[in-house]
């Protein structure tokens, strides 16, 4: 089955604690991506992979890391939460034409809660 | 830079006829795409819209009109199960690497 998928898909932290968002797709996708989610405020992207070893930022990096060390996985570092980047997290995946046909796939989504 | 409305919240009747309406500004555009998010689930790709017109697919169609810079998502017989949050988004134009949405209308589905 075609899937992105994210771990862990609920976590409560404490501010300061680094802690590691994984995501992985199984179609082959040279684009990823990371979105946070908030009332309000809608999606909005963190960063991005055009392909392998390649990233950049998106609308808000800002506490942020990620890599792209494989073309299957896109983890999302956060080096020391704090309680602003409590927030619903989603990966995305697509292929290039995909991308200017507004076409991603989502993963499941990751609640995170920092204290 | 991009920026999409919509409005907010939605009622309606199953079995009714509901439109949500998107407005958009862009400095370029490539289209406009339709995603569906259920509570505590993921966004899901509903439709796109390059050329102006109407994209029919099912219960639901899309239109465009980009000499407006609006489109619309059109959900007939509704069912329960629509209830949701629908966005409406489009690629940056250039690299095409981020979508920007809108911040979504809630639509609920009342009997």
């Amino acid at each position: 089955e075609a899937q992105v998928t994210q771990n862990p898909r609920y976590l409560i932290t404490v501010t300061g604690k680094k802690l590691t968002v994984t995501c992985s797709q199984n179609m082959n996708h040279e684009y990823m991506s990371w979105y946070r989610q908030d009332p309000g405020l809608g999606l909005r992207q963190i960063y991005y992979s055009m392909n392998v070893e390649v990233t950049d930022k998106g609308d808000v990096p800002e506490g942020y890391k990620v890599s792209r060390k494989e073309k299957r996985n896109f983890p999302l570092i956060l080096e020391s939460p704090s309680p602003n980047q409590t927030s619903l997290y989603f990966c995305a995946s697509s292929i290039p034409t995909g991308l200017k046909s507004g076409e991603l796939f989502f993963g499941e989504g990751s609640r995170l809660t920092v204290l | 830079g991009q920026s999409l409305e919509q409005p907010s919240e939605v009622t309606a009747v199953e079995g009714a006829i509901v439109q949500i309406n998107c407005t958009y500004q862009t400095s370029g555009f490539y289209g406009l795409s339709w995603y569906q998010q259920h509570d505590g689930g993921a966004p899901t790709f509903l439709s796109y819209n390059a050329l102006d017109g109407l994209e029919e697919t099912g219960r639901f169609s899309s239109f465009l009109s980009r000499s407006d810079s609006y489109g619309y998502l059109l959900l007939q017989e509704l069912q329960m199960k629509d209830s949701a949050s629908y966005f409406c988004a489009v690629p940056l134009t250039g690299t095409a690497s981020k979508l920007t949405f809108g911040t979504g209308t809630r639509l609920q589905v009342t009997l």
